[in-house]
């Protein structure tokens, strides 16, 4: 099945700066890939997602980036604000079958003002 | 239009002792998931509902069984609770299995002693 790791597990930031979260997958076949936001005791939500046939996708400060070839996607957020701090969660899934999402573990996002 | 909706939000439960999980989503979605989140793991995926009338295992099935009530409804059960078991339950919908975002709800905690 799907192995996806994202590194770092801790990010601090200073306000204003660009951050950016990496992701691996093993499966080639997979070919969506989303990232979810979830902030201190609420639930995860949906910020952005690229499919395997765009390389990069922007929506104002927050950019995803993907390499299929060497099978890592990335998040980038630029001029943090400290409502960006949060837990942010990459995943993978191929786009056919019975196939579910499988996540990574989390980045923490930590924004001092 | 309440989206997701998880009941109860806390419990506490003995070692042994049964309890069910209930969620609702009323977007019309056909898919249904249960994941469960705990510390440094991210989101794994303990049972999904492709579709009203299935259900299949995730990659943590093991003390768990589900039940799609419904298009709206999926259950989970928890027959005899053990301490592995402590985590916060996330259930989500999509309108299908697949190219389709995670809608969640907002996690029942529970602890089992």
């Amino acid at each position: 099945g799907e192995n996806v790791e994202q590194h770092p597990s801790t990010l601090s930031v200073q306000e204003g700066d660009s951050a950016v979260i990496k992701c691996t997958y093993s499966d080639s076949a997979s070919n969506y890939f989303p990232w979810y936001k979830q902030e201190l005791g609420k639930r995860p939500q949906l910020i952005i997602d690229i499919r395997s046939n765009v390389g990069e996708k922007k929506d104002q400060r927050i950019a995803v980036t993907l390499n299929k070839t060497a099978k890592h996607f990335s998040l980038h957020i630029t001029e943090t604000q400290p409502e960006d701090s949060a837990v942010y969660f990459c995943a993978a899934r191929r786009n056919s079958g019975y196939s579910t999402l499988t996540f990574g573990k989390g980045t923490m996002l930590l924004v001092s003002p | 239009n309440a989206g997701v909706t998880q009941t109860p939000k806390f419990q506490v439960l003995k070692t042994g002792q049964s309890m069910t999980l209930q969620c609702a989503q009323d977007m019309n979605h056909n898919s249904m998931y249960w994941y469960r989140q705990d510390p440094g793991m991210g989101l794994r995926l303990i049972y999904y509902s492709a579709s009203e009338g299935t259900t299949d295992k995730g990659e943590v099935p093991n003390g768990y069984n589900v039940s799609r009530l419904n298009k709206r409804e999926f259950s989970l059960r928890l027959e005899s609770a053990a301490p592995s078991q402590t985590s916060v339950y996330f259930c989500a919908s999509s309108e299908a299995l697949l190219d389709s975002p995670l809608h969640f709800g907002n996690g029942t905690r529970l602890t089992v002693t």
